[in-house]
């Protein structure tokens, strides 16, 4: 049983650039939430998707958007790229809208230079 | 708005000694969550706590949740070397959930 996988898992970039992040969420799980980790920080939360729609944000500007599949995959994407927007991005998935158990996947670590 | 803090930032214990992290709320949670971060890892769950008062144990880990549901403590007795990491809560405020600061622990053998 496959947990959340991310993909990819390093990635570099030019400021002003525009970057598509992919999650796939652990068999069952229906909801996925995206975090930015910056170094030596606690996770901040962007968005949550549930039933292909985005159902929570976070204090994060219109720059990051993001899907949900039918499948429950999610993307996270990201326009007009700043150098404050190096991080490791976190996906994390759970059964339904109700708080549980969070699985997080390993992140990509995105390098913005 | 909403702010989750964590102390100590850091801590250094010999192996064997306690150690105990504080997690401090602006605002009335409704659950905590607790999770470490090995370094270079990603955040894995311990454990999530709803009711004021709560008490809960994982072996050598004891994990509260204060009347006010505005705070929260893990505490680790006789610290390993495998305790070594980053210990998050996660309050829970509507329907968001506001990650702490963190506190590294560092386990001296």
């Amino acid at each position: 049983d496959a947990g959340v996988t991310q993909s990819p898992t390093h990635l570099i970039k030019t400021r002003g650039q525009q970057v598509t992040l992919r999650c796939s969420p652990k068999s069952g799980h229906d909801t996925v939430s995206w975090y930015q980790q910056a170094l030596g920080q606690g996770p901040q939360f962007i968005f949550q998707y549930y039933e292909e729609e985005e159902r929570q944000r976070g204090n994060f500007p219109d720059r990051f958007s993001g899907h949900q599949f039918p499948n429950y995959s999610s993307e996270l994407n990201v326009n007009a790229l700043l150098l404050g927007d190096s991080a490791l991005y976190l996906c994390a998935s759970n059964r339904g809208r109700v708080s549980t158990e969070a699985f997080f996947g390993q992140g990509t670590r995105l390098t913005v230079v | 708005g909403q702010q989750v803090m964590q102390i100590p930032q850091y801590q250094h214990v010999q192996e064997g000694e306690d150690f105990t992290t504080y997690c401090n709320s602006s605002t009335t949670l409704s659950n905590i969550q607790w999770y470490k971060q090995r370094p270079g890892g990603h955040p894995v769950f311990l454990i999530q706590l709803v009711k004021s008062g709560e008490v809960k144990k994982q072996k050598r880990l004891t994990f509260q949740f204060g009347e006010a549901k505005k705070n929260s403590s893990l505490h680790i007795t006789a610290t390993q070397t495998t305790d070594v990491g980053t210990y998050f809560c996660a309050g829970k405020t509507g329907n968001q959930f506001y990650f702490g600061t963190g506190t590294s622990l560092t386990v001296i053998p």
